[in-house]
């Protein structure tokens, strides 16, 4: 079944450790990739995007992602977290119209 | 230059009533879509309107409808509320190519009771 999978529903790092978030797609195609970062009660915002080219893609507040085409995965990483980081990610893939989401991974940050 | 913007910010009604959202797309945008996103949940694609048609739509039931003006503002119309409706909901534009960046609005967050 089409799906995109976000295998670690809560991560806990220490500021200023790096960080990795998975995310997994099972799409025929290879779709377009995004993370979008969610702050409580807030909307989404998109953080990096993945549509062709070099598969090493730069985001906003020092996030980068890589598209793996043999593993099916688009995981996004940090090298020094932030106390400001916290909140949850969400990995999607863009289809025709509509984007479909993985569960989301909520990030705390200890001090 | 404003980004998405919606309104209410919240709302609580309760079951049987009906409901209308609204949103406003983010500047140059003409393509809006709506996701509902549960509690503890990632956001679930109700439908995209484009050029005041409804172009796709997600598994949700046909209490769920919406509207698209000509400055391409939306409404998001939910009938016969139930305690499940329960949700944030989420407004997005974009323009209309097939894998363009959808830009997400604050939300409104409904309550059902």
């Amino acid at each position: 079944a089409q799906s995109v999978t976000q295998p670690d529903i809560h991560i806990t790092v220490s500021e200023g450790a790096s960080l990795e978030l998975r995310c997994n797609y099972s799409y025929g195609a290879t779709p377009y990739l995004f993370w979008y970062v969610q702050s409580p009660g807030q909307g989404l915002q998109l953080l990096l995007k993945y549509f062709s080219g070099d598969t090493l893609v730069q985001g906003i507040k020092g996030f980068e992602a890589e598209f793996k085409r043999s593993q099916s995965s688009f995981n996004l990483r940090k090298p020094s977290v932030h106390w400001s980081d916290a909140a949850e990610y969400f990995c999607a893939v863009g289809l025709n119209n509509d984007m479909r989401f993985g569960a989301g991974t909520r990030l705390t940050v200890k001090p | 230059d404003a980004g998405v913007t919606q309104s209410p910010t919240h709302l609580i009604k309760t079951r049987g009533q009906q409901v209308t959202l609204r949103c406003s797309p983010k500047s140059g945008h003409d393509t809006v879509s709506w996701y509902q996103q549960a509690l503890g949940q990632g956001p679930q694609f109700i439908f995209q309107y484009y050029e005041e048609e409804e172009r796709q739509r997600g598994n949700f039931p046909d209490r769920f409808s919406g509207h698209q003006f000509p400055n391409y503002s939306s409404e998001l119309n939910v009938n016969a509320l139930l305690l499940g409706d329960s949700a944030l909901y989420l407004c997005a534009s974009s323009l209309p190519e097939r894998g363009k960046t959808q830009y997400f609005g604050p939300g409104t967050r409904l309550l059902v009771l």
